[in-house]
C-alpha cells in the first residue's frame, strides 16, 4: 500500500514567520511531488512541484526534496494570514496517478 | 478563461437514487479524473480517463461508474446512492503533455453530495 503521510495539524505560525510543512512517502520509486493549497470548501490549487533532490524556490515558497529519507517539505516565508489553509502533498509514483496525503491545516496568526 | 466546471455544486439525495455528477473543461486537456474527499482523508481517485476511449478504475471505483462523452466532458454516476457516498467530489484535468512525472492536475470547484 503506497502511502503519503502528513501531520494533520493545525500548525499555528505567527504572521511574518516561516511555516514549515512536511510530508513523508512510502514508495521509494516515487518520481515527483506536488504541493497544493486548499481553502475551506474550495478546490485544491497547485503551489508547485519538485522532482529533483534539493530545493526549488517560487516566490515565498520553497519545496525541499530528500529522496533518500523519503520526505518532501514546503517552506512558506513571510507567512501572511491569507496563507491560512490546508496544504496537500501529492506523490506521483510513476503510473500517472497521484497518491494524496490528508493535508496539514495551517493557521497564520496576525 | 480556460476552466473546469462541475454541476451540480450541491446535491442532496436519498438512499437508492441514481445520481449523475457532470464535469466539463475548456482547457483542452486529454486527461480527466474523478476524486472524492472525506474529512481527515486524502483525495481518493475513483476513475480516470486519458482520452475518450480510455476509462480506468481508480482506488475506490465500487459503486460508481463513469462516461467520457467527449474530450471535454466526463460524468460520474452513482447507480444506487448510499449514505457512505456522502462526500465532496472533485473533477480534475491534466494535459499529459508536460511529461508524465510533472503532469499537473487542475481541479473543478467540487460537488458537495449528501445521501440521506
Amino acid at each position: 500500500q503506497k502511502e503519503v503521510e502528513q501531520n494533520s495539524g493545525p500548525l499555528s505560525v505567527p504572521e511574518g514567520a516561516i511555516a514549515s510543512l512536511n510530508c513523508t512517502y512510502s514508495d521509494r520509486g516515487s518520481q515527483s511531488f506536488f504541493w497544493y493549497r486548499q481553502y475551506s470548501g474550495k478546490s485544491p490549487e497547485l503551489i508547485m512541484f519538485i522532482y529533483s533532490n534539493g530545493d526549488k524556490e517560487d516566490g515565498r515558497f520553497t519545496a525541499q526534496l530528500n529522496k533518500a529519507s523519503q520526505y518532501v517539505s514546503l517552506l512558506i516565508r513571510d507567512s501572511q494570514p491569507s496563507d491560512s489553509a490546508t496544504y496537500l502533498c501529492a506523490v506521483n509514483t510513476g503510473n500517472y496517478q497521484l497518491i494524496w496525503g490528508a493535508g496539514t491545516k495551517l493557521i497564520i496568526k496576525p | 478563461d480556460a476552466d473546469v466546471t462541475q454541476t451540480p455544486r450541491n446535491r442532496i439525495t436519498k438512499t437508492g437514487k441514481r445520481i449523475m455528477l457532470e464535469c466539463s473543461q475548456t482547457k483542452g486537456h486529454d486527461r480527466m479524473y474523478w476524486y472524492r474527499q472525506d474529512p481527515g482523508l486524502g483525495l481518493r481517485l475513483i476513475y480516470y480517463s486519458f482520452d475518450v476511449k480510455d476509462i480506468n478504475k481508480g482506488e475506490i471505483s465500487d459503486g460508481y461508474s463513469v462516461s467520457r462523452q467527449a474530450q471535454a466532458k466526463f460524468s460520474l454516476s452513482l447507480e444506487s446512492a448510499i449514505p457512505n457516498q456522502t462526500a465532496l467530489y472533485f473533477c480534475a484535468t491534466s494535459s499529459g503533455t508536460s511529461g508524465g512525472y510533472t503532469d499537473t492536475q487542475y481541479f473543478g470547484p467540487g460537488t458537495r453530495l449528501t445521501v440521506l
